[in-house]
């Protein structure tokens, strides 16, 4: 069974940092593109970024290019979300998604970014 | 950055038909855009239903089904179940990334 395990959220003021990990069993986390997606409270869904097998190509939404550097250690099965200059904005609770067809979610972890 | 439109809301009857569509701001929605549909009932974490604008999971009921209709990405369900009613989004690939739409919140009355 595939099971993603995110980790790492919390309160953090504005202009603080956070790093998110999503921990992967069941697959062979190497194969496969590596996705990360958040949602505001009471909002849609926001397609973060992505990173390709080989952490050779990755992707971002345009409201945290520069902020958020997504990477990932196939040795330990695990993809991070290093988030720095957080803004109210950022807020949501954040889900990491893995398979061939955007097939895995995990149960996500919320980021609050508040004074 | 592209906008992906979705209708807000819908409204289908127990056992009717409802059609869904995801349309882009740069123009039709092509296979191209890899086009996605996604499920998400209150208070769960979302599920996929549809990839490739056409392709179902073995988790998806049969009683769905995606298709490209007329330069949008479509999604039908046929005889709607009252379980069926969530937040459907639609998600799809550009150059520089990708894009949800908005939602579509269903409901089945």
């Amino acid at each position: 069974e595939v099971e993603l395990v995110e980790s790492g959220g919390g309160l953090v003021q504005p202009g603080g940092s956070l790093r998110l990990s999503c921990v992967a069993s069941g697959l062979t986390f190497s194969s496969y593109w590596m996705t990360w997606v958040r949602q505001a409270p009471g909002k849609g869904l926001e397609w973060v970024a992505n990173i390709n097998q080989g952490a050779s190509a990755k992707y971002y939404v345009a409201s945290v290019r520069g902020r958020f550097t997504i990477s990932r250690d196939n040795a330990k099965n695990s993809l991070y979300l290093q988030m720095n200059s957080l803004r109210a904005d950022d807020t949501a609770v954040y889900y990491c998604l893995s398979g061939t067809y955007y097939d895995y979610w995990g149960q996500g972890t919320l980021v609050t970014v508040s004074s | 950055q592209a906008v992906v439109t979705q209708e807000p809301s819908l409204t289908v009857s127990p056992g009717g038909t409802v059609t869904l569509t995801c349309d882009s701001s740069t123009g039709a929605v092509t296979s191209g855009h890899y086009p996605y549909w996604f499920l998400q009932k209150p208070g769960q974490v979302p599920t996929t239903l549809i990839y490739d604008a056409t392709n179902k999971y073995s988790w998806t009921p049969a009683r769905f089904s995606g298709s490209l209709l007329g330069g949008k990405a479509a999604l039908t369900l046929s005889g709607a179940q009252p379980e069926d009613e969530a937040v459907y989004y639609c998600l799809l690939r550009y150059s520089s990334g990708w894009v949800f739409g908005g939602g579509t919140k269903l409901t089945v009355l």
